[in-house]
């Protein structure tokens, strides 16, 4: 079966640095998206990556390893505004999108 | 990026009745729209694809004939919710994207229908 794995809750210091990761088994793989939710807000997209490496946008970052299966979100600086859900999406080899069930960051002063 | 109009943002509709939602892009032609429902403290649950022209892929346990979705041309793409129920009550949500099978996908803002 298809899985994505992410972590359901983190907390970080405002001003800090954090990670989320996210695993995925997958039927194919055709990128993987990384997209923040606010409570009762639709997702904004943050970032998409189809091949290894880091993409940097900015204090967001976005790490793939596709031989592992692995991704992580990585924010500097951390502010309040970031406190959120991150979600991690997977376009499988049908072009499909498949969710994690989200991290909830919890950003304390 | 490009932009992604959803309306209404919200809608109370009573038992029984239908509502419509509608998703367009506002910038750029959306060959391909996922209409998604999460609920409370949930990921995003896919409901259906569609493709412009095309009948929409609904996924499995999603009723075609209760969630009707009409993608009629490459700006709009609509999903009405027929003889709404309580627990249809949730947060819809679109997305499109310019082309069929590949690149970013832009969402809506999200509609918050809640029958009673």
């Amino acid at each position: 079966g298809q899985n994505i794995d992410q972590p359901t809750e983190m907390t970080a210091t405002e001003g800090a640095i954090v990670q989320i990761n996210c695993t995925y088994q997958t039927s194919g793989f055709n990128g993987l998206f990384w997209y923040q939710q606010h409570a009762g807000e639709a997702p904004t997209f943050l970032s998409y990556n189809v091949l290894d490496g880091l993409e940097e946008k900015g204090r967001f970052s976005s790490f793939l390893s596709r031989s592992k299966g692995y991704s992580y979100l990585l924010l500097k600086e951390l502010q309040m505004k970031d406190s959120a859900s991150y979600l991690c999406g997977v376009m499988d080899s049908n072009y499909q999108l498949i969710w994690g069930a989200g991290t909830k960051l919890i950003i304390k002063p | 990026g490009a932009v992604v109009s959803q309306h209404p943002s919200w809608v109370i509709c009573k038992s029984g009745t239908s509502v419509k939602i509608e998703c367009r892009s506002l910038d750029f032609q959306a060959t391909t729209m996922f209409w998604y429902r999460q609920f409370p403290k949930q990921s995003l649950m896919l409901m259906a694809t569609s493709n412009e022209g095309s009948k929409a892929t609904y996924e499995q346990g999603v009723e075609k004939d209760k969630f009707l979705i009409n993608h009629a041309s490459l700006t709009l793409s609509t999903l009405t919710v027929t003889s709404a129920h309580p627990e249809d009550s949730s947060f819809y949500i679109c997305s499109a994207r310019e082309l069929r099978d590949s690149g970013e996908a832009f969402f809506g803002q999200g509609t918050r229908l809640t029958v009673v």
